[in-house]
């Protein structure tokens, strides 16, 4: 069965770098051609689709972080990792690592538990 | 503020039958027939309970069905029951700017 868990540092400070990593299990990245992201959930607020990695490696990212957003995929560890630079406390959030069928209108169909991320000094 | 718009609350009693609405634009909702609907549970993951407007995928019940007007869709829920308390969220995609758009979900409650 197909388990995503996505890891990293549960603070960051304003103006730092964001680094998350989903590790991958019971599945393997190089043998799907399914896509692979990251959704966040600000505190109280609603789902925000942050981006995906195609198994071309190919990448789409919502276009407000996509001057900040970086999304890459490690075939030999089987984990796909996010980066965000220069967070704000806009970008306080729950993250969530999925897994969604080739066509960037499926819907995700395997999801992490999530990792709260807070933006503190 | 989220790029679709849903109900923040709905409420029915068991056996009646509710409706949540999403509300779009011509640019994502209103473009294709691109919309699946979320359950989400307490300390569960996601399910998706409806693709592609309409579409149930195996498993789940027919109590819950989907259709969109315009650019707006709609998840309906019949015959209520307790275990339907969740979470909904609606999602779609908005092809000229490449990106998945996502409501701010609707919390459902089986008064």
């Amino acid at each position: 069965q197909l388990q995503l868990q996505e890891s990293g540092p549960g603070l960051v400070k304003p103006s730092e770098t964001l680094s998350l990593t989903c590790s991958v299990s019971g599945g393997s990245l190089s043998s799907t051609v399914d896509y692979w992201g990251w959704i966040r959930q600000p505190p109280g607020k609603g789902l925000e689709w942050i981006g995906i990695i195609s198994y071309t490696g190919t990448t789409y990212y919502h276009p407000s972080l996509k001057s900040r957003v970086t999304i890459s995929a490690d075939l030999s560890k089987n984990q796909i990792s996010l980066t965000l630079i220069s967070v704000t406390a806009a970008d306080a959030a729950i993250y969530y690592c999925v897994r969604q069928p080739p066509r960037l209108w499926s819907p995700f169909d395997a999801w992490g538990q999530g990792t709260l991320v807070t933006v503190s000094s | 503020q989220s790029a679709l718009t849903q109900p923040a609350f709905v409420s029915g009693s068991p056996g009646q039958s509710v409706t949540i609405f999403c509300t779009g634009t011509s640019s994502d909702i209103g473009d294709y027939d691109y919309v699946s609907w979320y359950q989400w549970r307490p300390g569960k993951a996601p399910k998706v309970i409806i693709s592609d407007v309409s579409h149930r995928p195996s498993g789940i019940s027919s109590r819950f069905s989907g259709s969109k007007s315009g650019s707006t869709a709609s998840l309906t829920i019949s015959g209520l029951q307790v275990e339907d308390e969740a979470d909904y969220y609606c999602t779609s995609y908005r092809r000229s700017t490449i990106q998945v758009v996502f409501g701010g979900g609707t919390k459902v409650t089986v008064l």
